[in-house]
């Protein structure tokens, strides 16, 4: 029952480093999205995609690439880390779009100095 | 600009009282709202949602009030336990309007409630 899994849990980057978070939902869903939650700011949205083979950009994407892997797997790539990326990242997914509930990951604590 | 508003950042309740959280939202546009509870260390989850068409929704401990004249809805939770200690976040969409589209939810910044014993 494991829903939707984020990896990696925390990670620490120098300014200038790249990664990849690593989203899979085993849910069927057709949506995905990457939020990132910042103190005092609620939560932003960075990249989603509708369905499978689509991505699109959400509030906040400068500094982000996304790929959809495929129906299960959808990650997000940070190419050149700053300080003003260090936030929450979490990975949703949802059956439909708007009028159905998203379900959240766990997270990835993600610091950059 | 925020279109979904928390104006309070946290509240104290005492348990076995009625919490009352609230949210208001600029977007006329938005016509599905939801709470969702978060504890921690873990992501958001799903607590319970109302569509325009509405005014009222309940589940258990748990009533979302819609105002659309006012742009306000509220959640109440009857009789607040100390499990219900988490940050709450109100959420908003363009569900029907877009119909149906995926481009997310617009969140509130959350309001810390804290349940005392």
């Amino acid at each position: 029952n494991a829903g939707v899994t984020q990896t990696p849990k925390f990670q620490v980057l120098k300014t200038g480093q790249s990664m990849t978070l690593q989203c899979a939902q085993d849910m069927n869903h057709n949506s995905m999205y990457w939020y990132r939650q910042d103190p005092g700011m609620g939560l932003r949205l960075i990249y989603y995609s509708a369905s499978e083979g689509t991505t699109d950009k959400g509030e906040v994407p400068n500094g982000y690439n996304v790929s959809r892997l495929n129906k299960r797997e959808f990650s997000l790539r940070l190419e050149s880390a700053a300080p003003s990326q260090t936030s929450v990242y979490f990975c949703a997914s949802t059956p439909r779009g708007r009028d159905s509930p998203l379900h959240f990951g766990n997270g990835t604590r993600l610091t950059v100095t | 600009d925020q279109q979904v508003k928390q104006n309070s950042p946290s509240l104290s309740v005492q348990e076995g009282r009625i919490s009352i959280l609230n949210c208001d939202y600029t977007n006329s546009m938005f016509d599905y709202f939801l709470w969702y509870k978060k504890y921690p260390a873990e992501g958001p989850t799903f607590l319970i949602s109302i569509s325009s068409i509405k005014d009222k929704n309940e589940d258990g401990r748990f009533t979302v009030f819609l105002n659309k004249s006012a742009k306000h809805l509220s959640l109440h939770i009857v009789p607040s336990q100390p499990g219900d200690s988490a940050v709450y976040f109100c959420a908003a969409s363009e569900a029907l309007y877009s119909g149906g589209g995926a481009d997310g939810l617009t969140f509130g910044k959350g309001t810390h409630l804290i349940i005392q014993p």
